[in-house]
Formats: structure tokens, C-alpha cells, sequence
């Protein structure tokens, strides 16, 4: 089955506890993508990767990084977790540029005390 | 800035009605525009995508285009209670790897 897997679904840290969250997808998709949702706020990117070891800031990148060392994987990383990054977040990829439309994941809810 | 605006709703309709969703978009190159159903505590999930200006239908779905307005709407025929969800607005321009979305039209289809 064509899928964005992302892990885990659910998680609580403590404030500056490094984390990483995982993305792998299995549709060869060159295009990557990470977004966080917050209520009356909508999807906001944070960062992109159009292809391995190609990587660009979205709209909050900001706290977050992110690598790209192999076609299948895109990990979020939050090294020094805050509780404003408190959040549902999505991967998601695209076989171009997403001018066909994305794939998502299926969500992580991150909560940091 | 790049701005998708949609009415967060609710949208309430009956059972068997059409439901209508609108969006409108500020960047006049965008080129591609989607349509999204998120349920709650789920993904965004694509139902429909359009690239040129008038109409195009799937199921019960119809999608408008309007680039000299810079307008698009969603229609959803013979709406049913599983319809109720939240619906995005996508919109990307050419040459942009960076798509806006807009914070979504709630709707609520009622027995």
C-alpha cells in the first residue's frame, strides 16, 4: 500500500529534551515535506526537500531540523524542544513539486511540558 | 505574502443538499489548486485537484475555477453525514515547491 509513514503518533517530552520525529515513505516521491497545525492557525510548512540532500525552510522553520540522506526518509528533529512547539504535525510527500497534490502522514501530536 | 482565505464556518447543511465551499487566493500565477477533506484528528486527505478555469466533477464532487476572479469553490452533491469534515484549500504557483493552504471551511451535514 502507497503510504506516508510517520512515528510516533503520539508523544510527551520535557522542555530541551532532544526528540526526533520519523517520515518514510515508500512511493519513490522526490518531493518531502513537514507541516505543523495548530488551531486557527492551519497548515504551516517548516521545511521541504526536493530530492536526497536537498533541504529548504518552509514558513516556521525555526527550532526544527531536518535531513535528507536517503530518498524514503525525511526526519524532523527537535533538538532543544520548547512548549510553544506543542503541535500536530504531518509529513507529507509528492512525486514532483506537488503539482499533483500531496500525500500526508498520518500525524503526530507532540506535546513538550 | 501569499494568502488562501476560506470562511472557517461551521457550514451546516442537510442530508441530500449541496454544500458549497469557497476560497479565494491573492498570488494571480498560482497554477494548481486542491482540495482537501480532514477529518477530525486525521490527515488531510486530496479529493480534488484543477489547473484551468471552469468545472470539473468526480462522484459528487465538482470543483470551479475562476483565475480572472481568482476564485475556487468546492461543490459537494447529495451531501452526506460523512461529509462532515473539515475541507483545506491548497493553491501552489508555478515553479514554487511552497503550496499555501488556506485554515479550512468546517462543515457539518446534518441527518
Amino acid at each position: 500500500e502507497a503510504q506516508v509513514t510517520q512515528n510516533p503518533r503520539y508523544l510527551i517530552t520535557v522542555t530541551g529534551k532532544k526528540l526526533t520525529v520519523t517520515c518514510s515513505q515508500n512511493m519513490n516521491h522526490e518531493y518531502m515535506s513537514w507541516y505543523r497545525q495548530d488551531p486557527g492557525l492551519g497548515l504551516r510548512q517548516i521545511y521541504y526537500s526536493m530530492n536526497v540532500e536537498v533541504t529548504d525552510k518552509g514558513d516556521v522553520p525555526e527550532g526544527y531540523k531536518v535531513s535528507r540522506k536517503e530518498k524514503r526518509n525525511f526526519p524532523l528533529i527537535l533538538e532543544s524542544p520548547s512548549p510553544n512547539q506543542t503541535s500536530l504535525y504531518f509529513c507529507a510527500s509528492s512525486i514532483n513539486g506537488g503539482d499533483y497534490g500531496y500525500t500526508f502522514g498520518s500525524g503526530t501530536r507532540l506535546t513538550v511540558v | 505574502q501569499k494568502e488562501v482565505e476560506q470562511n472557517s464556518g461551521p457550514l451546516s447543511v442537510p442530508e441530500g443538499a449541496i454544500a458549497s465551499l469557497n476560497c479565494t487566493y491573492s498570488d494571480r500565477v498560482s497554477q494548481s489548486f486542491f482540495w482537501y477533506r480532514q477529518y477530525s484528528g486525521k490527515s488531510p486527505e486530496l479529493i480534488m485537484s484543477i489547473y484551468s478555469n471552469g468545472d470539473k466533477e468526480d462522484g459528487r464532487f465538482t470543483a470551479q475555477l475562476n483565475k480572472a476572479s481568482q476564485y475556487v469553490s468546492l461543490l459537494i452533491r447529495d451531501s452526506q453525514p460523512s461529509d462532515s469534515a473539515t475541507y483545506l484549500c491548497a493553491v501552489k504557483g508555478g515553479g514554487s515547491y511552497i503550496p499555501t493552504f488556506g485554515r479550512g471551511t468546517s462543515l457539518i451535514v446534518h441527518p
